[in-house]
This record gives structure tokens, C-alpha cells and sequence, in this order.
């Protein structure tokens, strides 16, 4: 079954630098790239990035993203404590004919 | 604004029907396709399926095919979906979610509760 792998959790400092990691195949995430969405608690997702690389309107630069192979990797900069959040994947899958998502990163700013 | 703005909350029981709603604004309706993705409690989200407005073409996640049927109204600019033999497995908060480059804009929610 196609799916993208997220780590559970990750715990940074204030002000430090977060590297998030989205695995897939050459049929989701090595095709098109993924999308990263933010999601507060109680809240509705938030697109950060899209394709990888490109950041909608109004998104900080402190978030940025990029793909090698079949991973896509979303890095967050000074961290702030409302960077405190889960950050999910996404991606098309040719394979299965479907959007996939991550099971999200919880991302705790210490 | 762009938005899209979801019916509210239901509550129904194990093996009833459910037929959210989903009325966009402050964009040309039949321009984007409409996902809905859902959020059981305490998880992570998952892709229903998709509705392509121009036409009324749709696709849906393997899991949800012969259970789930949307549809929408271009006259309203709005986006339907019925899920069928509702479990509790279907307790979730279901978004409907505009795709431009991506997905761009969601829904605020709509929670659904199946329970005896």
C-alpha cells in the first residue's frame, strides 16, 4: 500500500533550525514533490508549501522546502513558539490514483 | 474573501446516511477542483475524494468507492457529499478543500459523530 512516512515527533529549540522529512516512491513524492501543511491544535490545515518548492502568499521564509529522490524535506528557521504544530505531507500517487497524506510530525518548540 | 463554508455539525447513527455541504464564494466556482479530506479524533488527515466542478467528474479514495457520492450545484456554488452505512470508524471532522496548486484554501470543518 502506497503511503509517505513522517517521524512522529520532534522537539527543537527556540530559535533553532527544524528539518522536517516526508518519505515516498518514484510514484508520489519522486514524481510531482509533496505539499507541507501546518495544522495548530483545533485549527484547519494551513498550505506552507506546494510542489515542493513554492510558498503561497503571506507564508513566512522562514519555512522553505525541497526534494531529493523520493523525500521531501521541509526546514523551518528561528523557530518561534507558534511554529509549535503538526506539519503533514501530501502528495498525488499515480500509482493508486490518490492524494496521499503523512501521518504528521508533532513539532515541539522548547 | 475566498472561502469555503461547510455545513454544521451532526450527530447520527451506526449504518444512517450523511450529506455535508460545502458553499464557496470570492472565486469563479467552476475553476477549481474541490477535495474533501477527513480527520478522525486525534489523527491524521485522509483524502476522500474529489469533485471536479466544471463537468461534475469525480474520483474517490479506494476505501471510500461505492460508499461516498458528491455532487455539486454550479447555480449555488456548492459542493455535496453523502457518506452511506455510516460506522464509528467515519467519526471524523470532514474538510472540503479548494486545489490551486495544491490545497490551497480549506473549509472550516464539519465535525460528524456516528454513535448508538
Amino acid at each position: 500500500q502506497a503511503g509517505l512516512t513522517q517521524p512522529p515527533s520532534m522537539s527543537k529549540d527556540l530559535g533553532q533550525t527544524a528539518t522536517l522529512s516526508c518519505t515516498g516512491d518514484r510514484n508520489n513524492v519522486g514524481r510531482q514533490g509533496a505539499a507541507w501543511l501546518q495544522q495548530h491544535q483545533g485549527q484547519r490545515p494551513k498550505l506552507l508549501s506546494y510542489r515542493s518548492n513554492n510558498r503561497p502568499s503571506g507564508i513566512s521564509q522562514r519555512f522553505s522546502a525541497s526534494r531529493s529522490g523520493n523525500t521531501a524535506s521541509l526546514t523551518i528557521t528561528g523557530l518561534q513558539p507558534e511554529d509549535e504544530a503538526d506539519y503533514y505531507c501530501s502528495a498525488w500517487d499515480r500509482s493508486v490514483g490518490a492524494w496521499l497524506f503523512g501521518g504528521g510530525t508533532k513539532l515541539t518548540v522548547l | 474573501q475566498v472561502q469555503l463554508v461547510q455545513s454544521g455539525a451532526e450527530v447520527k447513527k451506526p449504518g444512517a446516511s450523511v450529506k455535508l455541504s460545502c458553499k464557496a464564494s470570492g472565486y469563479s466556482f467552476t475553476n477549481f477542483f474541490v477535495h474533501w479530506v477527513r480527520q478522525a479524533p486525534g489523527q491524521g488527515l485522509e483524502w476522500v475524494g474529489i469533485m471536479k466542478p466544471r463537468d461534475g467528474d469525480t474520483g474517490y479514495g479506494q476505501r471510500f468507492q461505492g460508499r461516498v457520492t458528491m455532487t455539486r450545484d454550479t447555480s449555488t456554488s456548492t459542493v455535496y457529499m453523502e457518506v452511506r452505512s455510516l460506522t464509528s470508524e467515519d467519526t471524523a471532522v470532514y474538510y472540503c478543500v479548494r486545489e490551486s496548486d495544491s490545497f490551497d484554501i480549506w473549509g472550516q470543518g464539519t465535525m460528524i459523530t456516528v454513535s448508538s
